[in-house]
């Protein structure tokens, strides 16, 4: 088992639509998860970290995270075709030797069409 | 502020070459972090260091030696570079002191024939 899972895609929504990405992890001390965003040919781009249970919003982003069910979200509200990239989700395990390392899913594609 | 660079931005290796990938950041950070990207492999960690002085293996280690010259500056060097060795390299930096968030370079895109 992977330790982040993430649903390839690729995920098409129309313009305007809410995306919504997923992602699942398998070690339970992993404490912090973030979302990139990686357009092709280049670098993966934060848009957004999560620390604690429940939902965090910025602008047309939502993060949600249960630690219980070890599943992370992402929602993209308002899909508009700049959107289209892939989206990374990465996991860090808490402290001691791996200090700040991080686990990256295999990232989803998302289209979003006009 | 530049944020992480890196270079160069594309290279091409015969086997057996040696290179080294220079990454620097302005952003003050402690932590900095060498990653490789493949189709379907995903980011994978190379190597990092958590702070000036330090460096430890990641997922991938094998091929590859760092230095973490100062607090600005992480390099990356294939010492006998190998086909294996294709790929996308990404240097990330990350402030500590409760944020954990990383920060990426542009990439260095290394074909090995």
């Amino acid at each position: 088992q992977k330790e982040v899972e993430q649903n390839s895609g690729p995920l098409s929504v129309p313009e305007g639509a809410i995306a919504s990405l997923n992602c699942t992890y398998s070690d339970r001390v992993s404490q912090s998860f973030f979302w990139y965003r990686q357009y092709s040919g280049k670098s993966p781009e934060l848009i957004m970290s999560i620390y604690s249970n429940g939902d965090k919003e910025d602008g047309r982003f939502t993060a949600q995270l249960n630690k219980a069910s070890q599943y992370v979200s992402l929602l993209i509200r308002d899909s508009q075709p700049s959107d289209s990239a892939t989206y990374l989700c990465a996991a860090r395990r808490a402290g001691g030797t791996s200090y700040g390392k991080l686990t990256f899913g295999q990232g989803t594609i998302l289209t979003v069409h006009p | 502020n530049a944020g992480v660079t890196q270079t160069p931005k594309f290279q091409v290796l015969k086997t057996g070459q040696s290179m080294t990938l220079q990454c620097a950041q302005d952003m003050n950070h402690n932590s900095m972090y060498w990653y490789r990207q493949d189709p379907g492999m995903g980011l994978r960690l190379i190597y990092y260091s958590a702070s000036e002085g330090t460096t430890d293996k990641g997922e991938v280690p094998n091929g590859y030696n760092v230095s973490r010259l100062n607090k600005r500056e992480f390099s990356l060097r294939l010492e006998s570079a190998a086909p294996s060795q294709t790929s996308v390299y990404f240097c990330a930096s990350m402030g500590g002191l409760g944020s954990y968030e990383q920060y990426f370079g542009p990439g260095t895109r290394l074909t090995v024939t």
